[in-house]
């Protein structure tokens, strides 16, 4: 099955600085990859995601990008503000009715003011 | 984005008792919901697989008779906890597949369990 590996499992930094958290993932068939946020006690929320079709995908200060060749994909978020500090969970899915996602181990971001 | 909906969101109970918990999909019909434990700082380890109409598909190690699993609609699958005991506290989160021309995974808000 799929094996989703997440990278670093801690991350501080300081408020206004950038942040990027790795992925990578084993299963050539997945092609769908979405990243979860979750502060503390709440559900995780889908806060961007990318297709196997698309090398990049930016939303306002997050953007995601993915290297189908080397199986990896990151998250980067850029101008850091506290309200960003939570766990962030990568995932990765073959797609289709039912099909199972795969969860990295998380990261959990703090940003310091 | 798509709604799901979970209840109870904190449960207290004593050893020995059975714990239901909700999942609501309230505005798709969702054919296959996912459950996941949770601990403290932990990711989310797949309990199971809940397809509508059929029998759960469960992950290894996850015993079928002590997590009873019933997806009786496309709205809603429950999750109930048989014979509940400490080593079961827990927190537990359902999602739900939501296909609308692409398909995303959507989380309910997660339940605590904790068996005294």
């Amino acid at each position: 099955g799929e094996n989703v590996e997440q990278h670093p499992s801690t991350l501080s930094v300081q408020e206004g600085d950038s942040a990027v958290i790795k992925c990578t993932y084993s299963d050539s068939a997945s092609n769908y990859f979405p990243w979860y946020k979750q502060e503390l006690g709440k559900r995780p929320q889908l806060i961007i995601d990318i297709r196997s079709n698309v090398g990049e995908k930016k939303d306002q200060r997050i953007a995601v990008t993915l290297n189908k060749t080397a199986k990896h994909f990151s998250l980067h978020i850029t101008e850091t503000q506290p309200e960003d500090s939570a766990v962030y969970f990568c995932a990765a899915s073959i797609g289709g009715i039912g099909n199972q996602f795969y969860f990295g181990t998380g990261t959990s971001l703090t940003v310091i003011p | 984005g798509a709604v799901v909906s979970q209840h109870p969101s904190w449960v207290i109970c004593k050893s020995g008792t059975s714990v239901k918990i909700e999942c609501r999909s309230l505005d798709f019909q969702a054919t296959t919901m996912f459950w996941y434990r949770q601990f403290p700082k932990q990711s989310l380890m797949l309990m199971a697989t809940s397809n509508e109409g059929s029998k759960a598909t469960y992950e290894q190690g996850v015993e079928k008779d002590k997590f009873l699993i019933n997806h009786a609609s496309l709205t809603l699958s429950t999750l109930t906890v048989t014979s509940a005991h400490p080593e079961d506290s827990s927190f537990y989160i359902c999602s739900a597949s939501f296909q609308g021309g692409e398909e995303k995974l959507f989380f309910g808000s997660g339940t605590q369990l904790s068996v005294l």
